[in-house]
């Protein structure tokens, strides 16, 4: 099984920072990548797909980058909206598997 | 507007068997691959298994700690997939979505809580 590892697990940060949320593959996966964003209680909401990719309807201070094995999501300027906990996902071959999350929190 | 719509989670005991659907509306149930996600309790997302559609020939493919316990079936009449569960195990509490899969999981259920436990 591919593993995908994000870091950090935790982030601090305050509304209008810049935000990046790192996620690494066991192996190559080219650009089979995809970003969830999750509050309490809700189900995970897609962002982005093929890593760089914003679905319909996500603002655009979202963004995705990378291929391979390394990834990146950014938030240009965090907004109050922002703070969950956010998953990557390859979907290269099955099992897909997701990273670990990073949560998002309030500095 | 794609709806995904789980039911059929409850509190259960150890070895016994579950049942969960997904009720869909809004897209064309039978061109689209379904998957179900789990999450347990303060923990992160884990891939259960997906049922491709017709065009591929309903074929299935599971997660390594799930294979052999689980089957995932869908009525494209009904516009409905299954998660069936057998011999659950008090580590199979989680929250369980069903998902459209395009690869990416581009809509979701608003899950349905699974409690294994005696």
């Amino acid at each position: 099984d591919i593993q995908m590892t994000q870091s950090p697990s935790t982030l601090s940060a305050s509304v209008g920072d810049r935000v990046t949320i790192t996620c690494r593959a066991s192996q190559s996966i080219s650009s089979w990548l995809a970003w969830y964003q999750q509050k309490p209680g809700k189900a995970p909401k897609l962002l982005i797909y093929k890593a760089s990719s914003l679905d319909s309807g996500v603002p655009s201070r979202f963004s995705g980058s990378g291929s391979g094995t390394e990834f990146t999501l950014t938030i240009s300027s965090l907004q109050p909206d922002d703070f969950a906990t956010y998953y990557c996902q390859h979907y290269t071959t099955f099992p897909v598997t997701f990273g670990g999350g990073t949560k998002v929190e309030i500095k | 507007e794609v709806q995904l719509v789980e039911s059929g989670g409850g509190l259960v005991q150890p070895g016994r068997s579950l049942r969960l659907s997904c009720s869909a509306a809004g897209f064309t149930f039978g061109d689209f691959p379904m998957s179900w996600v789990r999450q347990s309790p303060g923990k992160g997302l884990e891939w259960v298994g997906v049922i491709r559609s017709k065009a591929y020939g309903w074929t299935t493919e599971y997660a390594t700690s799930v294979r052999g316990r689980v089957t995932v079936s869908r009525d494209d009449s009904k516009s409905i997939a299954y998660l069936q569960m057998n011999s659950l195990k008090t580590e199979d509490t989680a929250v369980y979505y069903c998902t459209r899969d395009l690869g990416r999981l581009d809509s979701w259920g608003q899950g349905t809580l699974v409690i294994v436990s005696s």
